[in-house]
């Protein structure tokens, strides 16, 4: 079984357009998260959510926009999408601390996203 | 502000050798946590291991293990009897007690295994 899917794995369109991500974990955790990987590797965080609600909310344009459904689901929009935001989107998930003593992330496969 | 840094942008092992990856990271925190993640060129993320900053002990798994020194702020990794299998971009980072949700990864660094 997946632990944390992201579908599409990927993802090529034009300027302008909108699309989503899609991201599901079936560990039980209470904490999701949204990486953006660059071309050059560099992993940085753009969203945390803790039971449905937004933790961390990084410098990232408004074009893109989380929404949290259920804790198991964390889906990322973007809006009008920029040569720019081509990159590798990686969901995540972790416990919360209260539920133990290690927390590392578990990530999803990646989605690579292509803009033209 | 938690920085992560790996100096080696790039190195190389013989098939069968050992190599040390190097990590240092700032913090004014006494208590957090430190990983090392691996990224095949499938690009999944993988942990590789992981360490409590407040155990003195150094974290072991299977051909892998740590250095930590908590004073000087180092966590390096060191692959022993390296495979053609652990080519792949090695990420170390750094996770807060106190901040449960803030990872921060260093810039990486891509192994390479010479057969």
């Amino acid at each position: 079984d997946t632990a944390v899917s992201q579908t599409p794995k990927y993802l090529v369109t034009q300027m302008g357009n909108d699309k989503s991500i899609k991201c599901e974990q079936n560990l039980g955790h209470d904490t999701m998260y949204w990486y953006k990987q660059d071309s050059k590797k560099f992993l940085k965080i753009m969203f945390s959510y803790n039971n449905k609600e937004l933790i961390i909310n990084e410098t990232v344009p408004n074009r893109f926009s989380p929404k949290s459904p259920d804790k198991a689901h964390l889906n990322l929009h973007i809006n009008s999408l920029e040569l720019g935001d081509s990159a590798v989107y990686f969901c995540a998930s972790s416990q919360d601390k209260r539920q133990g003593n290690f927390y590392e992330q578990y990530f999803g496969p990646g989605t690579r996203l292509t803009v033209t | 502000a938690q920085t992560v840094t790996q100096s080696q942008p790039e190195m190389s092992v013989q098939e069968a050798e050992t190599v040390t990856l190097s990590c240092t990271y700032d913090t004014s925190e006494s208590d957090y946590y430190l990983f090392w993640y691996k990224q095949p060129p499938s690009r999944q993320m993988i942990l590789v291991i992981r360490q409590e900053a407040y155990k003195q002990q150094n974290a072991t798994e299977n051909r892998f293990s740590v250095n930590f020194q908590k004073a000087a702020k180092s966590f390096s990794l060191k692959i022993s009897d390296s495979q053609l299998g652990d080519a792949a971009m090695y990420f170390c980072a750094y996770r807060p007690e106190t901040s449960y949700d803030k990872v921060i990864f260093g810039p990486g660094t891509s192994l390479s295994v010479i057969p």
